[in-house]
């Protein structure tokens, strides 16, 4: 069971590149999310998903774009990468029916 | 400011002792859970409550929901080195924050010394 599965791990971006994080979970959930994680800070809901097709902004969006073209795969898209995103960033998923999430290993990115 | 406030930050005990963690909020949640994160590693579910005054068990860990459903506690009896961690508390408010979504709280790192 491989359950959430985010690639790549760790990452190093230069200011105004950008980059896409991968996740993909085998568990058929229709519900995914990405956060992003701060030190003290707690889990910040960045997007989610209920579905393959729809997608909605969560809590810190800005900077962020996602798409869910199949119940598999939520990718999440930065933009003109900056010093404010250096971030620990998990995708984790749901069935929506209060089981709990799975959530992946994470993404350390640094942006310098 | 965190819906949900997690307390202590920070925790560090000798190996045998107990502890308890603390979850508060004004909100009223639907269900409440809590995850525990090692480094490296996403959290990972332990439980979930969902009614009020609830209690679970899991091994040496029990978890409680408040009569409100506005708190939660954790305690660990007999700690062993193996529940190092971060321990996340995360609540469902249901209906005032449909799709499922959860809000965190900040977490508390507990160390176990041998």
């Amino acid at each position: 069971n491989a359950g959430v599965t985010q690639t790549p791990k760790f990452r190093i971006l230069k200011i105004g590149q950008s980059m896409t994080l991968q996740c993909t979970q085998d568990m058929n959930h229709n519900y995914m999310y990405w956060y992003r994680q701060d030190p003290g800070m707690g889990l910040k809901l960045i997007y989610y998903s209920v579905g393959a097709g729809i997608t909605d902004k969560g809590e810190v969006p800005n900077g962020y774009n996602v798409s869910r073209s199949t119940t598999e795969d939520f990718p999440l898209r930065l933009e003109l990468a900056a010093p404010s995103q250096t971030s620990v960033y998990f995708c984790a998923s749901s069935n929506g029916q209060g089981g709990g999430y799975t959530f992946g290993s994470g993404t350390r990115l640094t942006v310098v | 400011t965190q819906l949900l406030e997690q307390s202590p930050q920070f925790l560090s005990i000798q190996e045998g002792e107990n502890l308890t963690v603390y979850c508060n909020s004004s909100s009223v949640f639907s269900s409440l859970q809590w995850y525990r994160q090692e480094p490296g590693e996403g959290p990972v579910l332990l439980v979930t409550v969902v009614t009020g005054g609830e209690v679970k068990k899991l091994k040496r860990l029990t978890f409680q929901f408040g009569d409100a459903r506005k708190d939660s506690s954790l305690h660990i009896t007999a700690a062993q080195p193996g529940d190092t961690g971060l321990y996340l508390c995360a609540g469902d408010r249901g209906l005032l924050d449909s799709w499922g979504k959860l809000q965190f709280g900040a977490g508390t790192q507990v160390v176990v010394t041998p």
